[in-house]
């Protein structure tokens, strides 16, 4: 099956940082997403980019299809942005990368 | 607002029983899925629709069985619960394939 790969596994910024969130997958896919997993478990849609570039405020994400990767960048990073960050890719079924955790500290 | 919802959020059993967990959408979406998500793990696939009488195996299907009589609703048996099920399960649904999936706010399972 498609493997998908999120890169770092972990990361700890400062308040105000920028960082960017990388997700490798190994096929051609009909479908990327980027969730965060907020402290409470919920998963929160950011980012439906099977390619191309959105950008949502302080989040912006790329997807290369034909590279078959996919970026995540967060600008002025703030303490509300700790969690996981997951990378999700759909060939026949969704399949999830381990994520990226993310420590934002004041 | 449409949404989606699961229920209960919470649930204790013991290993043997039968346990079901409940999705219901109403975005009138005609895929659903259920994944389980363990401790330091990403979400992995356990069973999904494609719409009312129709279900398939995921990734990690084994002890797990889904059926579809509406729309609205995939509910998840356990037909005899086990330790190693013990987890956070997700539902979530999309319009179609290569859509986007929406997920639900989770059911904590522990098996004892």
């Amino acid at each position: 099956g498609i493997q998908v790969e999120q890169s770092p596994p972990d990361l700890i910024l400062q308040e105000g940082a920028n960082s960017t969130l990388r997700c490798n997958f190994s096929d051609s896919v009909n479908n990327l997403q980027w969730f965060h997993q907020n402290p409470w478990g919920q998963l929160i849609n950011l980012f439906y980019i099977p390619s191309g570039t959105k950008q949502n405020g302080r989040l912006s994400a790329t997807t290369v299809a034909t590279e078959r990767y996919s970026l995540l960048y967060i600008s002025s990073s703030q303490t509300t942005d700790s969690g996981v960050y997951f990378c999700a890719v759909e060939v026949y079924d969704m399949r999830f990368g381990a994520g990226t955790r993310l420590t934002v500290k004041p | 607002d449409a949404e989606i919802t699961q229920s209960p959020r919470h649930k204790i059993t013991e290993t043997g029983r039968q346990v079901t967990l409940a999705c219901h959408q109403t975005w009138n979406h005609n895929n659903m899925f259920w994944y389980r998500q363990d401790l330091g793990h990403g979400l992995r696939l356990i069973h999904y629709s494609y719409g009312v009488q129709d279900t398939n195996k995921g990734e990690v299907s084994d002890g797990y069985s889904v059926s579809r009589s509406n729309t609205e609703d995939l509910p998840l048996t356990l037909e005899s619960a086990a330790s190693s099920q013990t987890s956070v399960y997700f539902c979530a649904s999309s319009p179609f394939s290569g859509n986007e999936q929406f997920f639900g706010p989770g059911t904590r399972l522990t098996v004892l």
